[in-house]
């Protein structure tokens, strides 16, 4: 069976701080795939990155960076300088080899106080 | 519009009432999924479609809920005798391959269920 765990269920952060979002996950699968999605309150889920269990190299891309170890099986996201924009629930998803659906955590409600 | 659209965004329904849900996947999407998100959790699977075939409905709650996607395209999620925890937002993605592996999923926004 496959589970994320997001631990933080709220954060407050202040505008131009850098915040992480932590992420803990647990499959089997030797082969499998984890993704950060962003829900704003207009409730659609917008894919913001994707790692394969093959790749642990750590990426950054614009103001998100992203720190996948498998020892831990955590995949932490982090948003450097903060904008009150990036309010949002973030979620941690994971879609192993065997399995289409993606399992989603509990989600991470994030603000950023002007 | 380019994106997953669904319909209504919002419905409100008395118990034991019959709803129905619409989703509009990205033209030539093949896979098609439907979650349900309770209020402060994350999306749960329902359902998925190839086309038009139901591969896998293991997350239906109840025999109450059933989907279908006649014609590969549009599909719709049927609640019969809604009962209050059916109230969530019911999520519809779309893939534009078969699902696995690396397939990104591109959600639409939602229906928010109020079951009374």
């Amino acid at each position: 069976a496959q589970k994320v765990t997001q631990a933080q269920t709220e954060i407050s952060v202040v505008e131009k701080e850098d915040v992480t979002l932590d992420c803990v996950y647990e499959t089997r699968d030797t082969t499998y795939y984890l993704f950060w999605y962003k829900q704003p309150p207009s409730g659609e889920l917008v894919f913001l990155i994707r790692r394969n269990s093959f790749d642990e190299q750590n990426e950054i891309s614009g103001r998100y960076s992203w720190n996948f170890q498998k020892s831990t099986s955590s995949f932490n996201f982090t948003i450097t300088a903060s904008q009150v924009v990036d309010s949002a629930v973030y979620f941690c998803a994971l879609l192993t080899g065997s399995a289409r659906q993606l399992t989603f955590g509990s989600g991470t409600q994030l603000t950023v106080l002007p | 519009g380019a994106g997953v659209s669904q319909s209504p965004r919002y419905k409100v329904a008395k118990r034991g009432q019959d709803v129905a849900l619409r989703c509009d996947p990205i033209s030539g999407h093949v896979s098609l999924f439907w979650y349900q998100q309770a209020l402060g959790q994350g999306p749960e699977f329902l359902t998925y479609f190839q086309n038009e075939a139901q591969l896998d409905k293991s997350g239906l709650p109840s025999d109450r809920f059933f989907a279908e996607r006649p014609e590969g395209s549009v599909s719709t999620l049927k609640i019969q005798r809604t009962q209050q925890e059916d109230s969530a937002v019911y999520l519809c993605a779309s893939s534009p391959r078969i699902a696995g592996g690396y397939n990104e999923q591109f959600f639409g926004p939602g229906t928010r269920l109020t079951v009374l």
